[in-house]
């Protein structure tokens, strides 16, 4: 199917365990990115990645890495979850020009 | 001080009435603005996009914006309860930089 997916839909894990959330991609944009979102924060910018191999932080990196090898790819890996990172997580793409961001579905996160 | 401000709501009102929302910023380098609509447990999806100052119309909604008030809006009219959703304002400097959000205003139509 075209567009973007993300998996799991709905995950819970426990604290200090590495869990990585997958996003893909069938349109081959350019631009990628990884968001949170939190009650009174709004979407917050984790990493993105303006194309394959080439990825950057946004507002809220620490805790968490990407990365892209392949232009349709763009996971995102809590290397040691804590309870501060239970979120709703959202995947999005860009094409160049970056002037609409597609979202993926998101991935509801709980550590527990 | 955010640079986007957004009231969060949630704002009640009657099927039928015109819906205004509203977002002020402080950066007044951003150039692209745009509304995002976003149903419960789904992903933001694009609704409004403007570049520069203005009012663009599509069917029901009107975005505007005012670039010496640092001040953007989007109004519904005749709104309809499918139109019950938290509204997301985001802008940008330039076509590739970063989006800056606004923390969303949940909107609830009433039959």
């Amino acid at each position: 199917d075209a567009g973007i997916t993300q998996s799991p839909r709905y995950k819970i894990t426990e604290t200090g365990r590495q869990v990585t959330l997958m996003c893909h991609q069938t349109w081959s944009h350019s631009y990628m990115f990884w968001y949170r979102q939190d009650l009174g924060h709004g979407l917050r910018l984790i990493y993105y990645s303006a194309a394959a191999d080439i990825t950057d932080k946004g507002e809220v990196p620490d805790g968490y890495v990407v990365s892209r090898s392949k232009t349709e790819n763009f996971p995102l890996t809590l290397e040691s979850a804590t309870r501060s990172q239970t979120s709703v997580y959202f995947c999005a793409s860009a094409g160049q020009g970056n002037t609409e961001a597609f979202f993926g579905q998101g991935t509801r996160l709980t550590v527990v | 001080q955010k640079e986007v401000e957004q009231d969060p709501g949630p704002l009640s009102v009657p099927e039928g009435a015109i819906v205004s929302l509203n977002c002020t910023y402080s950066n007044s380098a951003f150039q692209y603005f745009m509304w995002y609509r976003q149903y419960s447990r789904k992903g933001p999806e694009l609704l409004m996009y403007t570049y520069s100052s203005g009012n663009k119309e599509d069917g029901r909604f009107t975005a505007q914006v005012d670039k010496s008030s640092k001040y953007i809006s989007l109004f519904i009219r005749d709104s309809q309860p499918s139109d019950s959703a938290t509204y997301l304002c985001a802008m940008a400097m330039g076509s590739n930089y970063q989006l800056i959000w606004g923390a969303g205003t949940k909107l609830i139509i009433k039959p």
